[in-house]
């Protein structure tokens, strides 16, 4: 059974820094992509980046400044970072399998605020 | 970036109708277009993907179409489940690109 879950801090100051946890189960991140989607309250989706199986990475170039994603195979867990986070940076954010978007985690709500 | 256009928010409907989603590409993205479900609860399913295929374990009452820049979701029979609000995706180039949605309401 495929499964994602995201977990991640609920709040960070402003100006400060993200890191989400994607730990999946039921396939191996070395047969797949994993991207990264967030979806702001009372909005749409957006998609931030993609680490593919053999661990090479491609961002959004809205946040290729300040967005990192890694990986450790053996953990079966991804990483998101993201740097010098700003109100509009609260969202829902999501870990999501392969290039169809196939299978997505329940989320993780992220609140930037003082 | 492609821009994916849901020119339809929302949308009212009774149970047993039959609904269209549509969505237009700013560019031609060579069928690859899929449609995402997400319930009230946050909760995202992939329904549709290369225009027309129906992921494992959608129900045959949804089904896609389209070609070039334009794009369509049809749910026939229309049952309460089906509450929720669908996105169109682009998967044709990086980065990835959604509508913004549409929202499908019990009239």
């Amino acid at each position: 059974q495929v499964q994602l879950k995201e977990s991640g801090p609920g709040l960070v100051a402003p100006s400060q820094s993200l890191s989400i946890t994607c730990t999946v189960s039921g396939f191996s991140l070395t047969s797949y992509d994993i991207n990264w989607i967030r979806q702001p309250p009372g909005k749409g989706l957006e998609w931030l980046g993609v680490i593919w199986t053999g661990g090479g990475t491609n961002y959004n170039s809205a946040f290729m400044s300040r967005l990192s994603i890694s990986k450790d195979n053996s953990k079966s867990q991804v990483f998101l970072k993201m740097n010098s986070l700003q109100t509009d940076d609260t969202a829902i954010y999501y870990c999501v399998r392969d290039s169809l978007l196939a299978y997505w985690g329940q989320g993780t709500l992220v609140t930037v605020s003082a | 970036d492609i821009q994916m256009t849901q020119t339809t928010s929302s949308l009212s409907a009774s149970l047993g109708d039959r609904v269209t989603i549509s969505c237009r590409a700013s560019q031609d993205i060579n069928t690859y277009l899929s449609w995402y479900q997400q319930k009230p609860d946050g909760t995202v399913k992939l329904l549709i993907y290369h225009t027309s295929r129906l992921h494992s374990g959608v129900p045959s009452r949804f089904s896609g179409s389209g070609s070039g820049t334009d794009y369509s979701l049809t749910i026939s029979n229309l049952e309460q489940e089906d509450i929720a609000t669908y996105f169109c995706q682009q998967g044709n180039t990086l980065p990835w690109t959604f509508g913004g949605g549409t929202k499908l309401e019990i009239k």
